[in-house]
């Protein structure tokens, strides 16, 4: 059975910083990877996708790398800013169009 | 990117009453949907999975005959919450997979009273 585990579970840094999450998880026969952004009481909002071929993908500010073969990826959010405060979730997927298995989350709080 | 709506978005009930919550794929098609619950400051946990023409997977310890799922269409999906208890207070979250990640709906925040 697929487990993901998000360490630490809370994070709090100075604005500007930069911040590292790391997810891992213990079965690395998996499809894809995704990053996600959820402010409290909302949604989801998809960040990034790695496909298990692929080592990292970058999105602005953010960069997500895979080493399936470890069970493990980091996310970095470069020059933290106040508004990146929220939970961030990592998720993996075993197969295209199965369910995702989600970590426990990444509470982040940037101060001003 | 595609859409995922969910309606309604909260929803505030009494116990014992039933709590429909729909699913819908805007701008593709979905032959399955997935349902997750979180729990304040907790993670997404799923329920179950839903097959458009058949019946629903439900994970372990998830009882099917109080959250009912219907696929009925390939767009759309709902989950009905019946005889709502307070522990039944939750968000609840529906997604659809694309050809290579999951859109996810916005949520539904039930509080049963």
């Amino acid at each position: 059975k697929q487990e993901v585990t998000q360490i630490p579970a809370a994070l709090s840094v100075p604005e500007g910083e930069n911040l590292v999450l790391n997810c891992s998880f213990t079965d690395s026969a998996i499809y894809n990877l995704q990053w996600f952004r959820q402010d409290p009481g909302k949604g989801l909002t998809s960040l990034l996708l790695i496909q298990s071929s692929q080592r990292e993908q970058t999105s602005g500010r953010l960069n997500a790398s895979l080493d399936k073969s470890s069970g493990r990826s980091t996310l970095y959010i470069a020059a933290s800013q106040p508004g990146d405060s929220a939970t961030y979730l990592c998720a993996v997927i075993r197969a295209a169009g199965n369910k995702l298995t989600f970590g426990g989350g990444t509470r982040v709080l940037v101060k001003p | 990117g595609a859409v995922v709506s969910q309606h309604p978005s909260r929803v505030i009930c009494k116990s014992g009453t039933s709590v429909k919550i729909e699913c819908r794929s805007l701008d593709f098609q979905a032959t399955t949907m997935f349902w997750y619950r979180q729990f304040p400051k907790k993670s997404l946990m799923l329920m179950a999975t839903s097959n458009e023409g058949s019946k629903a997977t439900y994970e372990q310890g998830v009882e099917k005959d109080k959250f009912l799922i219907n696929h009925a269409s390939l767009t759309l999906s709902t989950l009905t919450v019946t005889s709502a208890h307070p522990e039944d207070s939750s968000f609840y979250i529906c997604s659809a997979p694309g050809r290579y990640e999951q859109y996810f709906g916005p949520g539904t925040r039930l509080t049963v009273t």
